[in-house]
């Protein structure tokens, strides 16, 4: 089956150790989006990838980047991870950039920071 | 900046019993999903309304979008457990395909 698939489920990390998060998917979607969602909240977008252009939401802090290898691939990188940063990290796809279409979103990667 | 507000935050109610979830954004909306995400699951989509005044029905869950578009519900008759999660609206006007959720109605549902 098509999917979006997050590794690891879990990761555990300390304070202020870079921490790489992993994407794939099999939809062949031209875009990826990474979301912050901390307890009880809603996702936050932090970035989005149209193809290999890279689209950075005004308020993501500078300690997140990301990179797009390929079509399949999309990282999350936190460069020196903060207490504050321990959340559930979603990534999504969707077919396009198009306005109205539908994301399909990974099952997360749950960070906690030590 | 945009806002997206749902009401309530959370719902507690019998199975059986009836459900609405109310959206109110701040700007007149171009269109709205609706997402459902299971405790300790993932947002999942489960529909999107376009028009003024649309009702969209899954089964127990009626979808509406206000005359005005500036508001939304979403209402599940006769609740079962396996509707037990958080109900997201999100908007979807704006940039392309970028989503701001709404805050969120958690639903809890006991026997």
């Amino acid at each position: 089956d098509a999917m979006v698939i997050q590794n690891p489920r879990y990761q555990v990390t300390q304070f202020g150790k870079p921490v790489t998060l992993s994407c794939s998917q099999t939809l062949n979607h031209n875009v990826m989006y990474w979301y912050q969602q901390k307890s009880s909240q809603a996702p936050k977008l932090l970035f989005h990838y149209y193809d290999k252009d890279f689209n950075n939401e005004a308020d993501t802090p500078d300690n997140f980047q990301s990179r797009r290898p390929n079509t399949s691939f999309c990282f999350l990188d936190i460069r020196s991870p903060g207490l504050g940063d321990a959340a559930m990290y979603l990534c999504a796809t969707s077919r396009d950039w198009e306005g109205s279409e539908t994301q399909y979103f990974g099952p997360g990667t749950r960070l906690l920071v030590l | 900046g945009q806002q997206v507000m749902q009401i309530p935050q959370y719902q507690h109610v019998q199975e059986g019993e009836d459900f609405t979830t109310y959206c109110n954004s701040s700007t007149t909306l171009s269109n709205i999903q609706w997402y459902k995400q299971r405790p300790g699951g993932h947002p999942v989509f489960l529909i999107q309304l376009v028009k003024s005044g649309e009702v969209k029905k899954q089964k127990r869950l009626t979808f509406q979008f206000g005359e005005a578009k500036k508001n939304s519900s979403l209402h599940i008759t006769a609740t079962q457990t396996t509707d037990v999660g958080t109900y997201f609206c999100a908007d979807n006007t704006g940039t392309a395909s970028k989503l701001t959720f709404g805050t969120g109605t958690r639903l809890q549902v006991t026997l």
